[in-house]
């Protein structure tokens, strides 16, 4: 789910697990999702994305699965290492013509040794 | 390929001054997007530019404006400062200005309004 301000939802795993963070979205005329990923001081890193005609779409130890009946994003992470330790962003491209972006509130992904 | 750029990392001003950022897309890039970044609100957009013209706008003041230079360079101008406006300021560039195409952000201007 998504939290507000300061809270963000925190999803904590041990290293070698399968990760699962979830995302709602809000428009139903968005047709593009890029999930990004955000280490302290640095600026969004670009992780996966999908296109509305894809329900999944696989990458190097990422998955993301798209379900547009219920306008939910899920980004699965295997094999979860320390340095995936991050804020993870949904993101959807609501504006026809345009390539602005439309945020999720982020989920912090904390990975234990 | 160098990524996006962005100068300077960190800023520091008082109420009521004025600020100019600064981004460098990536090599080839003609699409340069601004967010604001904030615990409060997330990321929000504020504008985009694209051929030094400015494609869409985002919800805030008149006080935040922008502009692109022919080498596709972009700066972001921010008047007349409040507290609310400390944030982590981004800079994101795409190859084109259509749909779907991937944005991908510089490490961000720490702006902190004192």
């Amino acid at each position: 789910g998504e939290s507000v301000g300061l809270h963000l939802p925190t999803l904590s795993v041990q290293e070698g697990d399968n990760s699962i963070i979830n995302c709602a979205y809000s428009n139903s005329a968005s047709d593009y999702f890029i999930w990004y990923k955000q280490e302290s001081g640095k600026g969004p890193q670009f992780i996966i994305d999908i296109r509305s005609n894809m329900d999944k779409r696989q990458g190097q130890r990422v998955t993301v699965l798209l379900n547009k009946t219920v306008k939910h994003l899920s980004l699965q992470i295997a094999a979860t290492q320390p340095g995936d330790s991050a804020v993870y962003f949904c993101a959807e491209n609501p504006y026809s013509g345009y390539s602005t972006l439309t945020f999720g509130k982020g989920t912090m992904l904390l990975v234990s040794p | 390929k160098a990524g996006v750029t962005q100068t300077p990392r960190y800023l520091i001003k008082t109420r009521g001054q004025q600020v100019t950022l600064s981004c460098s897309p990536i090599s080839g890039h003609r699409s340069v997007s601004w967010y604001q970044q904030t615990p409060g609100q997330g990321l929000q957009f504020l504008f985009e530019y694209f051929s030094e013209t400015q494609r869409n706008k985002g919800n805030f003041p008149g006080r935040f404006s922008g502009r692109q230079f022919s080498n596709s360079r972009s700066e972001m101008n921010v008047s007349t400062l409040e507290l609310g406006d400390s944030a982590l300021y981004l800079c994101a560039s795409s190859g084109t200005s259509g749909r779907g195409d991937t944005q991908y952000f510089g490490p961000g201007t720490r702006l902190t309004v004192l």
